[in-house]
């Protein structure tokens, strides 16, 4: 079946590094790709989103690119700040009413 | 923010009693799910409802149940909780999917501790 899979975290960096989430996903199909990031305490929000093949999903810095050729959507930031300390998610849609999400990755970022 | 709120927020019961959580909408949205996030597992749906009193199962769906009566309210009941079931449950409403997705919108979750 859809999988997603995430590289394991907790992924620290120093503020102003840049960052690299890894994600893969399997899809018998073109699914859309999506980010979504889990500040603490709080329910997830979408950070960017990517429906077709080749498209770069942005937002807040971040960006992500669809590649279909190794099935992957990793997230990018040239310079990360403490308050991007969050939890990322990556997760894709392809013709159900659902969401399959990766595990997670735990971003730590210190000043 | 979309309006989605859950209840109770925290709750602390023991093995074997019934538990009702409640997720609440304002937006009118079609869809509304119901997830549990635990650690390694990242979030797994539970059941989800594509309108009034229609339901469908997630991947993990045993035992649990779901009722939607009214457009905006989403009930999430364990009928005799386990420790298994100790998880932070999130709601999440969407406005369409079925061939064209819309943004799933999260509430703040309801953290359940079962002794």
């Amino acid at each position: 079946g859809d999988s997603v899979t995430q590289m394991e975290g907790p992924v620290t960096l120093s503020e102003e590094a840049c960052l690299t989430i890894n994600c893969t996903y399997t899809a018998t199909g073109y699914p859309s790709l999506f980010w979504y990031v889990q500040y603490p305490g709080e329910g997830l929000q979408l950070l960017l989103k990517a429906t077709k093949a080749d498209d770069k999903g942005s937002n807040k810095g971040f960006e992500a690119t669809y590649r279909k050729e190794t099935t992957s959507f990793h997230l990018e930031k040239g310079s990360v700040q403490v308050s991007d300390s969050a939890v990322y998610f990556c997760a894709l849609y392809y013709n159900t009413d659902k969401l399959i999400f990766g595990t997670g990755t735990r971003l730590q970022v210190f000043p | 923010d979309a309006g989605i709120t859950q209840s109770p927020r925290h709750k602390v019961t023991e093995t074997g009693t019934p538990v009702t959580l409640r997720c609440h909408q304002t937006e009118n949205h079609r869809y509304m799910y119901w997830y549990r996030q635990d650690p390694g597992h990242g979030l797994r749906l539970i059941h989800y409802s594509y309108g009034v009193k229609d339901t469908d199962k997630g991947e993990v769906s045993d035992g649990y149940s779901v009722s939607r009566s009214k457009t905006e309210d989403f009930l999430l009941t364990l009928e005799s909780a386990t420790s298994s079931q100790t998880s932070v449950y999130f709601c999440a409403i969407s406005g369409q999917t079925s061939g064209g997705f819309n943004e799933q919108f999260f509430g703040p979750g309801t953290r359940l501790t079962v002794l």
